[in-house]
């Protein structure tokens, strides 16, 4: 099974809405990390937060983690058409042996 | 100043052909990977190299044999080619562990 998975797998706002994606994980972790992909292109890192964090801002992202539930969320504030792309959670595990990424959201923002 | 880079961008080939992809990274990190993301964009390692040592080979056909002549580089050549090899293939640096990954902007293969 998936080490990480996302939800919604499709998310469809307006511009200027809030967009919320939500990852759950089953092993215990190092680090929790959100990756965006525009179609086409490669992944680029958003935001790590580590597994002794809580909450951690970046911009227009607020990205929560909670251990206990093994479970993550990214919060883009304010949605532009631009942030329209699929959007990744991925987990170090404690094993330090890899980075696993989740089956991803794909977020549409309708002008 | 294209900080990961991979060559060819497109690549189409026949069954039973051999092919390599190429990958350079400027950022002077220690660690290089290879992932496969499949048509549902399901994101795979493959590999992973550390100053030029493999630390990682998934489950992955022996057909597939990474090489890295110096931590800068790390290529992907493909023998035999198979339907199923068709992927987007993605080449990634990050300074050391499993940190902030930087990814290459992906190569298509297609087999015919």
């Amino acid at each position: 099974s998936q080490q990480g998975e996302e939800d919604p797998q499709a998310l469809s706002i307006q511009e200027g809405e809030n967009a919320t994606m939500n990852c759950s994980y089953k092993t215990s972790i190092n680090n929790l990390q959100w990756y965006r992909q525009n179609s086409g292109r490669g992944l680029v890192h958003l935001i790590l937060i580590r597994s002794n964090e809580r909450e951690k801002h970046s911009g227009r992202l607020r990205v929560t983690l909670d251990t206990s539930k093994k479970s993550s969320s990214l919060l883009i504030t304010a949605s532009r058409a631009a942030d329209t792309a699929s959007y990744f959670c991925a987990t170090e595990e404690t094993s330090g042996s890899r980075l696993t990424f989740g089956e991803g959201t794909q977020l549409t923002v309708n002008p | 100043d294209t900080a990961v880079s991979q060559t060819p961008k497109y690549l189409v080939t026949q069954m039973g052909n051999d092919k390599s992809i190429k990958c350079e990274q400027n950022l002077g990190h220690d660690t290089m990977y290879w992932y496969k993301q499949d048509s549902k964009k399901f994101l795979k390692i493959m590999f992973s190299y550390n100053n030029k040592e493999l630390i990682i080979n998934e489950t992955v056909p022996n057909r597939f044999s990474p090489k890295s002549p110096d931590k800068a580089h790390l290529n992907l050549h493909i023998n035999s080619l198979e339907l199923g090899d068709s992927a987007v293939y993605f080449c990634a640096s990050s300074r050391k562990g499993w940190g902030e990954q930087f990814f290459g902007p992906g190569t298509r293969l297609t087999v015919l």
